[in-house]
């Protein structure tokens, strides 16, 4: 079965930093792009940030360019998100969430399967 | 940035009820679309991808239709347990966007 764990919310001041992991099991970990997907209180799904499988392709929302970072360890299944500088309005649940293929045309493909996600809150 | 424009925000319909969510692309995003369904306290669960194939497992009164700016998402027989939010997505090139949602009650 196909799964995907999220770990490292918290409640963090304005400033601070946090790093949330996902541990996917279940499939081919390397072969497939993966992604974070937050959501406001309240709100709709906002996209974060993606990573290709061979982890050299990354990309950002211009809201969290510059102060998040995306990685993935292949070797230990396990995708990241490095959080600096946040913000009262970084706060959500955010999600990992694995793409339907690898490469540039992955989007074709959707995503495919959601982690149930991990809490952030920025508060002092 | 691609802009995705849903519509209705909300609707009501009873089951058995035809229904269908609009998805207004601001440029051409070919099929990169794929839609999503949502329940309280859930994570989101893909339901169509390339705008018109749908995810295995998902019950076929759901499809979905379009190409280029106008999408379509329809239920043609509403059941109970589809009471959700739905999102759709657009995958053409980053930054990713989602519509702002649509919110289906059961009469």
């Amino acid at each position: 079965e196909v799964q995907l764990l999220e770990s490292g919310g918290n409640l963090v001041q304005p400033g601070g930093s946090l790093r949330l992991s996902c541990a996917a099991s279940g499939f081919t970990f390397s072969s497939f792009a993966m992604n974070w997907v937050r959501q406001a209180p309240g709100k709709g799904l906002e996209w974060v940030s993606s990573v290709l499988g061979g982890g050299s392709g990354t990309y950002y929302a211009d809201s969290v360019k510059g102060r998040f970072t995306i990685s993935r360890d292949n070797s230990k299944n396990t995708l990241y998100l490095h959080m600096n500088s946040l913000r009262a309005e970084d706060t959500a649940v955010y999600h990992c969430v694995k793409g339907g293929a690898d490469g540039n045309g992955w989007g074709a493909y959707g995503m495919d399967v959601w982690g149930q996600g991990t809490a952030v809150t920025v508060s002092s | 940035d691609i802009q995705l424009t849903q519509s209705p925000s909300f609707l009501s319909a009873s089951v058995g009820d035809r229904v269908t969510i609009t998805c207004r692309a601001s440029q051409d995003i070919s099929s990169y679309l794929a839609w999503y369904q949502q329940k309280p306290g859930k994570a989101p669960k893909l339901l169509i991808y390339a705008a018109s194939t749908l995810q295995s497992g998902v019950p076929s009164r759901f499809s979905g239709s379009g190409s280029g700016t106008e999408f379509t998402l329809t239920i043609s027989s509403l059941q109970p347990e589809d009471s959700a939010a739905y999102y759709c997505q657009q995958l053409r090139s980053y930054p990713l966007t989602f519509g702002g949602g649509t919110k289906v009650e059961i009469k």
